[in-house]
């Protein structure tokens, strides 16, 4: 499995853009890259899976370059309920990799 | 659809004690995990399952077992409870193998004293 580097936390305050970059060097040609959120006592919730260019869906959209070395969670406008945990993790469909959590970025959205 | 449900929600357990924490899914899914997740961690993988009558280890089985007899249902069994296994305990389904969509259930959270 790739392993995966992301920052360990980020402050950010309401209505701002907010941007996780996750640095993967090892990334396979069949790997996918997939973000989850986590809040405090509830477990993960997906947000988020791509391959390549980018990714868009209601709730966050995921850039990957064209070297898919790294990749960019971009929440748009958060809240305060945006307040989490969130994990990048790299891994094939087809191989049987299991998800492997870091420890995740910590952000914090703040008044 | 319920989704991912577990039980019970809290567990105080003493040492030696055994126990089993439930975990059912209602979206008809083959393949369901489970994950341990100590404070300010990340999830750890204890025991998996691709389908009913299959099981498999993950990264930190011992002190743990499972068992897969419906499509529905993956508990796991915890004997002669040890401190070091205080923990929360997340159940996961998914549709398919790793990298689709997992749907955690609500959690369990355990205390060995």
């Amino acid at each position: 499995l790739a392993k995966t580097t992301q920052p360990i936390s980020m402050d950010s305050y309401e209505g701002q853009e907010v941007n996780i970059t996750c640095s993967h060097n090892n990334i396979a040609t069949n790997d996918y890259i997939t973000w989850y959120q986590q809040f405090p006592s509830q477990g993960p919730r997906f947000i988020i899976q791509g391959y390549k260019t980018k990714v868009t869906n209601e709730v966050a959209s995921l850039f990957i370059p064209a070297d898919r070395k790294s990749s960019t969670l971009s929440l748009p406008r958060v809240s305060l309920s945006d307040t989490a945990v969130y994990y990048c993790l790299v891994g094939a469909r087809s191989s049987g990799d299991k998800l492997t959590f870091g420890t995740g970025t910590r952000l914090a959205v703040r008044p | 659809n319920a989704g991912v449900t577990q039980t019970p929600k809290f567990r105080i357990l003493k040492i030696g004690q055994s126990m089993t924490l439930q975990c059912a899914q209602d979206m008809n899914h083959n393949y369901m995990y489970w994950y341990r997740q100590d404070p300010g961690m990340g999830l750890k993988l204890i025991y998996y399952s691709v389908g009913a009558g299959i099981t498999d280890k993950g990264e930190v089985p011992n002190g743990y077992n499972v068992s897969r007899s419906t499509t529905e249902d993956f508990p796991l069994r915890l004997e002669l409870a040890a401190p070091s296994q205080t923990s929360v305990y997340f159940c996961a389904s998914t549709q398919g193998t790793g990298f689709y969509e997992q749907y955690f259930g609500p959690g369990t959270r355990l205390t060995v004293t």
